[in-house]
């Protein structure tokens, strides 16, 4: 069954943790990416990539890191330099050309 | 800066037809997307513009207008189910696709 699969679904974070989401794809689509989505708000986005091994800051990089050791993977992590972590994480992938982004489930991450 | 303008609420009655704008402005252009996301749910594709002009599928139709910086989502035959919210997306970048969202529409459809 192809797709995106983000896990948890709903993840808590204590005060100075560092805590790492999880981005699988098997779509075999080259490029991905990482979205913040707070209420009511549209979606930012945080770092994606296009390549393995390659990554690029977006708009809100600050707080967080990623990594792209494997094609099918792009985990991210929000590191305790993230003040405000609490949000709505989404996943993407892209294939190329005029085709759509496709999003995971999500990830909801709360302060504890 | 870069910013995309959407209504942040419409509301309508079932089988009714209701148009969603968004106006935008990015230093780069090349399409307008428009997705779906019900509360809680992951974003799903509704439709592309990189010309102008009207896209249809099935009940929603896009339009776009580059010389206007404009483009529209319209809903026909509404049904409960499509109440959610509605984004609009501008694609600045060809190479990496980077997507820059509008801050949503929330459309409630009643009986």
């Amino acid at each position: 069954d192809g797709g995106i699969t983000q896990s948890p679904k709903y993840l808590f974070r204590k005060e100075g943790q560092n805590v790492t989401l999880s981005c699988e794809q098997n779509l075999n689509h080259d490029a991905m990416y990482w979205y913040r989505q707070d209420p009511g708000q549209g979606l930012r986005l945080i770092y994606y990539s296009q390549i393995v091994n390659d990554f690029q800051k977006g708009d809100i990089a600050e707080g967080y890191s990623v990594s792209r050791e494997k094609k099918e993977s792009f985990p991210l992590t929000v590191t305790s330099a993230q003040k405000n972590p609490t949000a709505f994480y989404l996943c993407a992938t892209y294939q190329g050309g005029n085709q759509p982004q496709h999003f995971g489930d999500g990830t909801r991450l709360s302060i504890l | 800066g870069q910013s995309l303008e959407q209504p942040s609420e419409v509301t309508a009655v079932e089988g009714a037809i209701v148009q969603i704008n968004c106006t935008y402005q990015t230093s780069g252009f090349y399409g307008l997307s428009w997705y779906q996301q019900h509360d809680g749910g992951a974003p799903t594709f509704l439709s592309y513009n990189a010309l102008d002009g009207l896209e249809e599928t099935g009940r929603f139709s896009s339009f776009l207008s580059r010389s206007d910086s404009y483009g529209y989502l319209l809903l026909q035959e509404l049904q409960m189910k499509d109440s959610a919210s509605y984004f609009c997306a501008v694609r600045a970048s060809y190479n990496t696709d980077k997507l820059i969202f509008g801050t949503g529409t929330r459309l409630q459809v009643f009986p």
